[in-house]
Order: structure tokens, then C-alpha cells, then sequence
């Protein structure tokens, strides 16, 4: 299966700030999900994002507060923009295939 | 919508069996997935069960009927470190669906 490489791992960042997340793949895959786990509580898919096309948004979820990019089929990334400590979660990315497998996670606390 | 439920918190001995049930609703259908997460982690892909039936892997199974919406893992020879959260998800067309997940505590 494929291996992921997220980081940063975790980060402390100020509000009003963005952040954003990376996605590295070790293999060409042609879906990358993001999920949010607040803390406490199961996964929630954010977006799927295919490379040459727009991301695509779950309901909640606009692409001005979480802007994705996907620019070729082993990479993409999650900003999270202008942050409130609501945001404070862990971030995770996923790719498409049996099995799913994540990222080892973005542990984000806004202060 | 989408609906996936199974027990928010499970206690068990350790040596002991523990079965984890979910229950689903959805729109489609292509595979129950089982997950494990130990606290601070990503979870870890355990199981797959895309047909009727019982899947097995060492100390852990799955048992999956598409007609009743009804999957379980079950943990034999519990030990401590299976101490994490279990999640359910169901692999709809081009995504998964999470359930809430089971916080399973392993006791001496």
C-alpha cells in the first residue's frame, strides 16, 4: 500500500493566521481525501481533491477557509485560513484505494 | 445522509474476546472498513469486507451482512495495547463515511 509522508506533524500557530498542510505520496494516486478529527470525535471528510481539477467540498466546507491544491497525482495540500481556535484539530490526509491509507496527521492548536 | 453508529465506549479484561457491532445507512455501498487508533495517532487500516461473511487476521475478524446494514470486529486474546479507538467506515463511491468510533479500555 502507500506510504505517506504529512507534515508538519503538529503546530502552534496565532489567530487570524493560515497554515497549511502537506501531502506526500510515494506512488501516483488519483484521489486524495482531507479529513478533520476534532478532538474527541471520529474523522470528518473536509474535501476530495483530484489533480487538474477543483477540489471537491463536503457540506460545511468552503474552499475560501480551506483552499487545496493538487498539482500532480503524489502531492497536495490543506491551508487552513485565517484561523479561530475552532480549527484546532487533528488534520489528516488520505489517498483512494482498499484499505485507506492516512497520513500520519497535522495536530493544530490555535491560540 | 449517511448513518453509521456503533458504542462510544467498551470495557474488557484482558485475555478476554470483545465484540464491537456497527450498524449502517447509507446511500451507497463499497466495503466496511474497521480502523484502529491509538490516542495522538492516525488511524491504522485492520479489515475489509466487501461480501457476506466472517473475514479473519490473527487475533482480529470481521464479519460483515450487506442485507441487515451490520458489521463487527471481533478482538480475541485481548491485550493492553488494543487499548484505542475502533471506527468503523463504509466506502462509499468516492469517499468513506466514518463512524463516531468505539474507545475499547482493556483492563488487567
Amino acid at each position: 500500500s502507500a506510504v505517506i509522508s504529512q507534515k508538519p506533524s503538529r503546530d502552534i500557530c496565532q489567530r487570524g493566521t493560515s497554515l497549511t498542510i502537506q501531502c506526500q505520496v510515494d506512488s501516483q494516486v488519483t484521489m486524495m481525501f482531507w479529513y478533520r478529527q476534532q478532538p474527541g470525535q471520529s474523522l470528518t471528510l473536509i474535501a476530495t481533491a483530484n489533480q487538474g481539477s477543483e477540489a471537491t467540498y463536503e457540506s460545511g466546507f468552503v474552499i475560501d477557509k480551506f483552499p487545496i491544491s493538487r498539482p500532480n497525482l503524489t502531492f497536495s495540500t490543506l491551508t487552513v485560513s485565517n484561523m479561530s481556535p475552532e480549527d484546532s484539530s487533528i488534520y489528516l490526509c488520505s489517498v483512494g484505494e482498499r484499505g485507506y491509507t492516512f497520513g500520519s496527521g497535522t495536530r493544530l492548536t490555535v491560540v | 445522509g449517511q448513518n453509521i453508529d456503533q458504542p462510544t465506549e467498551m470495557t474488557a479484561t484482558e485475555g478476554a474476546i470483545v465484540q464491537i457491532n456497527c450498524t449502517y445507512q447509507t446511500s451507497g455501498f463499497n466495503g466496511l472498513f474497521w480502523y484502529q487508533q491509538h490516542a495522538g495517532e492516525a488511524p491504522t487500516f485492520l479489515s475489509y469486507n466487501v461480501l457476506d461473511g466472517l473475514e479473519e487476521k490473527g487475533r482480529f475478524s470481521s464479519f460483515l451482512s450487506r442485507s441487515k446494514g451490520y458489521s463487527y470486529l471481533l478482538l480475541k486474546e485481548l491485550q493492553m495495547k488494543d487499548s484505542a479507538s475502533y471506527l468503523c467506515a463504509v466506502g462509499l463511491e468516492n469517499d468513506m463515511r466514518f463512524g463516531a468510533g468505539t474507545r475499547l479500555t482493556v483492563k488487567p
